[in-house]
């Protein structure tokens, strides 16, 4: 079966760092995706990985770990525009997407 | 400029009425995915083609239909036998990550 975890809701402070756990269990990998979604908008692309590792995008990086099935993301020098549901998604060998429930970020000042 | 475009943003209907959405995407990608997104939860698939006049139902097909006659787009009707047809929906085409349309959000009153 395909099952994909985040935590529903995170707080955090304006300037700080948040990490963003996400596990799954698919029933194939082909990568690993983060979107970012503000409400009522469509989700934008943020980050990917395939191997295991640590991806660094300015404010915004992302580890993956396959044997573990785990990855997350990390937000430096939060901002407030950061606030947002940040989407982990497991591309299938079949090429298809699926997503977890996303994570409510909200930032404070 | 190319993108994915998702017409029209807002959408009333009243219940027992069929009503089509719009995909369109100038991106020349060959797969295409349609999403429903409810309030809290993530993305789930309702169907989703890979190639023209090729379609598959992903997890929630019940109470919809689509249509792939041209590589730019993809329609998907939201028919009278959807029990419960308010939401959110997101059209997607796949290059090397998932590209998203604005998104529709539909209310069946």
């Amino acid at each position: 079966g395909q099952n994909i975890d985040q935590p529903t809701e995170m707080t955090a402070t304006e300037g700080a760092i948040v990490q963003i756990n996400c596990t799954y269990q698919t029933s194939g990998f082909n990568g690993l995706f983060w979107y970012q979604q503000h409400a009522g908008e469509a989700p934008t692309f943020l980050s990917y990985n395939v191997l295991d590792g640590l991806e660094e995008k300015g404010r915004f990086s992302s580890f993956l770990s396959r044997s573990k099935g785990y990855s997350y993301l990390l937000l430096k020098e939060l901002q407030m525009k950061d606030s947002a549901s940040y989407l982990c998604a497991v591309r299938d060998y079949g090429q298809n997407f699926v997503f977890g429930p996303g994570t409510r970020l909200s930032v404070l000042p | 400029d190319g993108g994915i475009t998702q017409s029209p943003k807002y959408l009333f209907r009243k219940e027992g009425q069929n009503v089509t959405l719009s995909c369109e995407q100038n991106l020349n990608h060959d797969a295409m995915y349609w999403y429903r997104q409810d309030p809290g939860q993530g993305l789930r698939l309702i169907y989703y083609s890979q190639i023209v006049n090729d379609f598959q139902k992903g997890d929630i097909a019940e109470g919809y239909s689509v249509s792939r006659e041209k590589k730019e787009s993809f329609p998907l009707t939201v028919t009278s036998a959807q029990k419960n047809p308010t939401a959110f929906y997101l059209c997607a085409s796949k290059g090397g990550n998932a590209f998203f349309g604005q998104g529709t959000r539909l209310t069946v009153v």
